[in-house]
């Protein structure tokens, strides 16, 4: 089984500062990490992945994301933020290995609101 | 692009209705989903299918069925809609887990 813990529900950040987006997760074997992005009253957009290799990956709009596998992490990163990042963010994590159906699991999600 | 078309973005429905909702995507995926978004609590799978006619149930299925007739469309069905159904839901497909899932624009119902 695994899980993911999303650590913040709510992070409101200035416009043009840098913001965190904290995801921990715990499995018993190797995985893949996602995070997705949210805009009010539309479905799930991928930002980036993680599946093997370098330990950061980079992302759309700027976004970045750093596997830390000693600390069960994948945080998601930005330098500056923009009025349009305000949505919400979703971590998620499935099992690497192949063979059967591989469960998918998603954190609750963290609100991002870039205040002007 | 590569598309999840789910029918309706707004959906009212009374208490004991039939309800359908149906998502079509373009991709010639494999796997399609049916998660439901509720706040505090993010995306919980209900029903899931790997193949035409297949059907797995999720973490959720209960109060809730499924069709795939055609590999492209995978149908939600609410036997007899109940107010704790009211909720945002969220059709996806992939053919790779490591692509990740392609998500629909939702559909939000609202049962009164």
């Amino acid at each position: 089984a695994q899980s993911v813990t999303q650590l913040d529900s709510q992070v409101p950040v200035f416009e043009e500062a840098p913001v965190e987006l904290r995801c921990n997760y715990s499995s018993s074997v190797s995985v893949y990490l996602f995070w997705y992005v949210q805009y009010p009253n539309q479905g799930l957009q991928l930002l980036l992945k993680y599946l093997s290799g370098s330990t950061l990956v980079k992302g759309i709009n700027g976004f970045e994301a750093e596997f830390n596998k000693s600390q069960t992490s994948f945080h998601l990163r930005k330098p500056s933020v923009h009025i349009s990042d305000t949505a919400e963010y979703f971590c998620a994590v499935t099992p690497s290995h192949s063979g059967g159906y591989q469960k998918v699991t998603f954190g609750i999600g963290t609100k991002l609101q870039v205040i002007p | 692009d590569v598309k999840v078309t789910q029918s309706s973005r707004y959906l009212v429905k009374r208490t004991g209705e039939k309800v359908f909702l149906e998502c079509v995507q373009d991709m010639d995926h494999e796997n399609m989903f049916w998660y439901r978004q509720d706040p505090g609590l993010g995306l919980r799978l209900i029903y899931f299918s790997y193949d035409v006619k297949m059907k797995e149930k999720g973490d959720i299925p209960e109060g809730y069925s499924v069709s795939r007739e055609k590999k492209e469309r995978f149908s939600l069905i609410l036997e007899s809609a109940s107010t704790n159904q009211t909720s945002m839901y969220l059709c996806a497909s992939h053919d790779d887990r490591g692509d990740g899932y392609t998500f629909g624009s939702g559909t939000r119902l609202t049962v009164v």
